[in-house]
């Protein structure tokens, strides 16, 4: 199956700071999504991208499908403690099946 | 609320135990799906249904899994005879259709997790 690879797998934020994360992918998706999963809950939907170069925002959050079809980043601006959680990729290929990333877990720096 | 809902939450079982969870859909969403999570991993597909019709299962729904979606409304999902590797988050989530195809968007249920000892 389609493998995509999330990074960072982790990083720390500070309140205010605009944060970035990025899924790649060795094959072509139609679609990308990207989700937010707090500890013991499902996955949220954030955004979906159905057109490659699509610039979409949902509040703070900004995300990009690529050029290639290949790749998606994320960006959280302005920062707040309740960003904190899982971010993950989803690449959707044909009309019914989402392949996810292993996760971006967003921490609040100490 | 209108959402994906799961039960149960959470289910401890004893290996060799059998185990169902349940999932209702969002109303009118023809799509259900099932995923499963283990720590530290994004959810891995295991099957869905399109209305009442079961269209694929993946290779880690071996044959100790059966799912199934009566009447095209909610699923269940049902392990037998349970080994410690089935412990893990059991994801439902539910898909629109819009005219004529469906959106590529999933709504997720809050999950099942299941603890085999």
């Amino acid at each position: 199956g389609q493998q995509l690879n999330q990074s960072p797998q982790s990083m720390f934020i500070q309140e205010g700071e605009d944060v970035s994360m990025n899924c790649t992918s060795s094959s072509i998706f139609n679609t990308w999504l990207w989700y937010k999963q707090d500890p013991g809950e499902g996955p949220v939907l954030l955004i979906a991208l159905y057109k490659a170069g699509e610039l979409t925002s949902n509040g703070r959050l900004t995300a990009q499908f690529g050029i290639t079809r290949k790749d998606s980043f994320l960006n959280i601006s302005a920062s707040i403690p309740s960003d904190v959680g899982i971010y993950f990729c989803a690449g959707q290929f044909n009309d019914y099946k989402l392949s996810f990333g292993a996760g971006t877990t967003v921490t609040v720096r100490a | 609320d209108t959402g994906v809902s799961q039960d149960p939450r959470h289910k401890i079982t004893k290996r060799g135990q059998n185990v169902t969870f349940r999932c209702d859909p969002i109303s009118e969403h023809n799509r259900l799906y099932w995923y499963r999570q283990t720590l530290g991993q994004g959810p891995e597909f295991l099957t869905y249904f399109q209305n009442e019709a079961q269209l694929e299962k993946s290779r880690l729904l071996s044959d100790r899994f059966s799912a199934e979606r009566p009447k095209g409304s909610f699923s269940t999902l049902e392990i037998q005879r349970t080994e410690q590797g089935d412990s893990a988050m059991y994801l439902c989530a539910s898909n629109p259709r819009w005219g004529t195809t469906n959106t590529g968007e999933l709504f997720f249920g809050e999950g099942s997790r299941l603890t085999v000892l």
